[in-house]
């Protein structure tokens, strides 16, 4: 399977742990995104990678999130501190490089469902 | 804030009928639109794109962008049982996509 992949796909946690997930995306795309998903709503965006290169990051993004891309291959988001308000699936998402034919599409993996007790 | 419009729904279509999902979108500089379709539990899956006004056609879905109205819309024909699933509209902002809140599609039988 060459699609994106995330991992946990399910991670249960008590208010205040820490959580990391990790998303690998389809090998030759250079671009990495994070979303965040809750029930009834479109994803959100969180941040974006070209490359190993971090270049945005939403507001919604509070200073208990950080993600990395170390070797511009796969991605960890961490949530420090975790509260019940981050209980959400966490998608991650891929884009090949500028001038491929697919540049504007991003293709997701499965998810992470987190739930915070 | 550039923003992207669905009607929530639940829209109920009886099976064989055309579904017609819409949306709208604030941004005037936005130059690709997409169609997610989402099934409970799922992640979203890329359907249809469109980056010229007109109409484009795959298969039973057609995607129509009017750029002047900053209008999107998904039509699919003969619809299915399995076409019952949240279609989430995406309009692309720089690098990256903002994505509305999805309508949920439900095929009678």
């Amino acid at each position: 399977d060459t699609g994106v992949s995330q991992n946990p796909r399910h991670k249960i946690t008590k208010r205040g742990q820490n959580v990391t997930f990790r998303c690998d995306p389809i090998s030759e795309h250079n671009r990495l995104y994070w979303y965040r998903q809750t029930l009834g709503q479109g994803p959100e965006f969180l941040t974006y990678f070209q490359n190993e290169a971090q270049l945005e990051k939403s507001r919604l993004l509070s200073d208990r999130f950080s993600a990395e891309r170390p070797k511009g291959s796969f991605s960890t988001l961490e949530i420090q501190r975790t509260e019940q308000g981050d209980s959400a699936m966490y998608l991650c998402a891929s884009s090949p490089s500028q001038g491929a034919p697919s540049y504007n599409e991003q293709f997701f993996g499965p998810g992470t469902r987190l739930t915070v007790l | 804030q550039k923003e992207v419009e669905q009607n929530s729904g639940p829209l109920s279509v009886p099976e064989g009928a055309i579904a017609s999902l819409n949306c709208t979108y604030s941004d005037r500089g936005s130059q690709s639109f997409f169609w997610y379709r989402q099934y409970s539990g799922k992640s979203p899956e890329l359907i249809m794109f469109i980056y010229s006004n007109g109409d484009k056609e795959d298969g039973r879905f057609t995607a129509q962008l009017n750029k002047a109205s900053q209008y999107v819309s998904l039509l699919i024909r003969d619809s299915q049982p399995s076409d019952s699933a949240t279609y989430l509209c995406a309009v692309n902002a720089d690098d990256k996509i903002i994505f509305g809140k999805g309508t949920r599609l439900h095929i009678l039988p």
